[in-house]
């Protein structure tokens, strides 16, 4: 089975300033894919990114970037010069490749709730 | 662009009555499936589906049945609703294995 934990459950910053969210996970296998959500308070949740596990490299898409670290096994989350519209709850998700059996399903943590004050 | 629609935003049954949550998926997905999030508890896999007809139970599948008679939709059964399962709960819909979900804007369910 695995497991993916987020330890801040919830955040506060002011706007403008850059924050992170961490990302643990455990799995056995050795391929695997990690992902990112945002959920907005409207409530649907939106993709952000996906990242395979034999691909270290960091990623930026404009204001976020993605550092991932096999040795450490996180897949952290960094928002530089935050704005209110970041304000939501974000899920990091990991799903095996070659898992046998058991659930096909991302394995979710339990979100952090980033909250970004004017 | 992928849309997953889920019938209802809001729903209030009474303790006992049997529910129905509908999902349609337009992309033609093999996969489509259920979570139900809770506060501090995250998304929690209810059941998935492969293809038409198939179903597969996820990590908290205990009252719950699903149904997949076409492709484009997949229902979730409660076949006796209680109180604890008061929830949100999402629909998804995927590919293949490994490529991203797309879900649904999630009905909020209230058992009284």
């Amino acid at each position: 089975a695995q497991k993916v934990t987020q330890a801040q459950t919830e955040i506060s910053v002011v706007e403008k300033e850059d924050v992170t969210l961490d990302c643990v996970y455990e799995t056995r296998d050795t391929t695997y894919y990690l992902f990112w959500y945002k959920q907005p308070p409207s409530g649907e949740l939106v993709f952000l990114i996906r990242r395979n596990s034999f691909d270290e490299q960091n990623e930026i898409s404009g204001r976020y970037s993605w550092n991932f670290q096999k040795s450490t096994s996180s897949f952290n989350f960094t928002i530089t010069a935050s704005q209110v519209v970041d304000s939501a709850v974000y899920f990091c998700a990991l799903i095996p490749l070659n898992s046998g059996g058991g659930a096909d399903g991302l394995t979710f943590g339990k979100g952090t709730h980033l909250i970004i004050q004017p | 662009d992928v849309k997953v629609t889920q019938s209802s935003r809001y729903l209030v049954k009474r303790t006992g009555e049997k529910v129905f949550l509908e999902c349609v998926q337009d992309m033609d997905h093999e996969n489509m499936f259920w979570y139900r999030q809770d506060p501090g508890l995250g998304l929690r896999l209810i059941y998935f589906s492969y293809d038409v007809k198939m179903k597969e139970k996820g990590d908290i599948p205990e009252g719950y049945s699903v149904s997949r008679e076409k492709k484009e939709r997949f229902s979730l059964i409660l076949e006796s609703a209680s109180t604890n399962q008061t929830s949100m709960y999402l629909c998804a819909s995927s590919s293949n294995r490994g490529s991203p979900l797309h879900f649904g804007n999630g009905t909020r369910l209230t058992v009284t």
